[in-house]
């Protein structure tokens, strides 16, 4: 069975602080790796990684995937209280009939402190 | 680009009652679009996909005779709660793919039934 696993589930730190988020998957006819980061209403897309050991930054948030090691990391620093999230890491797979499916982990939620 | 809305934000019902949502991608077609429920404090659960012109695909559990879903057009797609029952209150978010691999999200809608 297809399954994408998060950790920590939840995190809490101070401002300035530096964060790694990881995501680990064991899914067949892997495609991509998606992150998103969802406060209050629905997911923003953050990074798509398809090519693994190819860092993808964004300010002050970065990832990279592990195709052999089947996991991904999310990377944040200097943390701002703005950061606060659930992180979410999802895996596309290709399905019959060119269908693609998610699958979803189930997030990490990260608080920031002041 | 690749904004997604939804209509409405919020929505209370009484039960018994059919509710319809929509989702519309404003600045792209998009050929494929996905309805996910959450719970509070949980991961985004795939109810079905649903291609433009075509029967919508369900996940496994999920009732295609209460949760109807219409793809009329590349930019339209309906989810209806029909005979909505207290459980079924939940967050409702949908996605439209714009290009393989990312999904832009909605901004969800809140259901309540009363």
């Amino acid at each position: 069975e297809d399954k994408v696993v998060q950790s920590p589930l939840s995190l809490v730190v101070h401002e300035g602080d530096t964060v790694t988020l990881n995501c680990s998957y064991e899914v067949t006819n892997f495609r991509s790796l998606l992150w998103y980061k969802q406060e209050k209403k629905a997911p923003t897309f953050l990074f798509m990684l398809t090519s693994s050991g190819i860092e993808k930054k964004s300010g002050r948030l970065s990832s990279i995937l592990d195709k052999k090691e089947l996991s991904s990391i999310l990377n944040i620093t200097a943390t701002q209280t703005g950061d606060s999230a659930i992180y979410l890491c999802a895996v596309e797979a290709f399905r019959a009939g060119n269908n693609r499916k998610l699958i979803w982990g189930l997030g990490t939620s990260l608080a920031v402190n002041p | 680009g690749a904004v997604v809305s939804q209509h409405p934000s919020r929505v209370i019902c009484k039960s018994g009652t059919s509710v319809k949502i929509e989702c519309r991608s404003l600045d792209f077609q998009a050929t494929t679009m996905f309805w996910y429920r959450q719970f509070p404090k949980q991961s985004l659960m795939l109810m079905a996909t649903s291609n433009e012109g075509s029967k919508a695909t369900y996940e496994q559990g999920v009732e295609k005779d209460k949760f109807l879903i219409n793809h009329a057009s590349l930019t339209l797609s309906t989810l209806t709660v029909t005979s909505a029952h207290p459980e079924d209150s939940s967050f409702y978010i949908c996605s439209a793919r714009q290009a393989p691999g990312e999904q832009y999200f909605g901004p969800g809608t809140r259901l309540t039934v009363t």
